[in-house]
């Protein structure tokens, strides 16, 4: 069975705490592993698509790494904007299946 | 245009309404897909369209009934749900097969069965 499991649960960090959040996947036949951004009653706004073991891709404060069983999603000196819920999925293009983990919910501080 | 639109944004029904749901893109995406997010939890499959023909049901039960009666628009069709149906529906697009392809999400109706 297809599993994403994302560490920690939530996290509160200080305006200009640089941290990572972890996605472990188990996904047969994986052809992308996606990040996303959530704010509270929207819908996922996309971040990221890594496709092979050791890509890395950048977009301002964040990073996101890819090896052959986890993702990292590095952020470098948050601000209190970057408060969100951050998702990363599995997509197995057999059957367009995207599966989801539990998500790290961010809350940065001044 | 990148965008899913979503309406409503919000609906409150009860338990022996009918009512729909409406989900429209413009970016040329052939899949399309419905997707149940209750609070806190991540976003679970419900549908998946792929070229207008229903690919994927993730044993739904049939109180929800989808349509797509095009490549651009996507319908959730609700009748005598129950208030664990309570929750955010999300619909996504997608071009299926592209080398990138990714999911745009729109912002989801917050539906509320009283």
């Amino acid at each position: 069975e297809d599993q994403v499991t994302q560490s920690p649960e939530a996290l509160r960090l200080q305006e200009g705490e640089s941290s990572s959040l972890n996605c472990s996947y188990t996904v047969s036949g994986l052809r992308g592993l996606f990040w996303y951004r959530q704010d509270p009653g929207k819908g996922p706004e996309f971040l990221f698509t890594l496709y092979s073991a050791g890509e890395e891709k950048e977009k301002e404060r964040l990073k996101a790494t890819l090896t052959k069983k986890e993702s990292f999603l590095h952020i470098t000196a948050p601000k209190p904007e970057d408060s969100a819920t951050y998702l990363c999925a599995g997509f197995t293009g057999g059957g367009n299946k995207l599966t989801f983990g539990t998500g790290t919910q961010l809350k940065v501080e001044l | 245009d990148t965008e899913v639109t979503q309406t409503p944004k919000h609906l409150v029904m009860g338990m022996t309404n009918k009512k729909s749901l409406k989900c429209e893109q413009h970016m040329g995406h052939r899949a399309m897909y419905w997707y149940k997010q209750k609070a806190k939890k991540p976003p679970e499959l419900m549908f998946v369209y792929s070229y207008e023909k229903l690919s994927i049901n993730e044993s739904v039960p049939s109180r929800f009934s989808p349509e797509c009666p095009n490549s651009s628009l996507l319908n959730l069709h609700l009748h005598a749900l129950q208030p664990e149906d309570s929750a955010l529906y999300l619909c996504a697009s997608s071009r299926p097969g592209q080398e990138n392809e990714k999911l745009f999400f729109g912002s989801g109706t917050q539906l509320s069965v009283l």
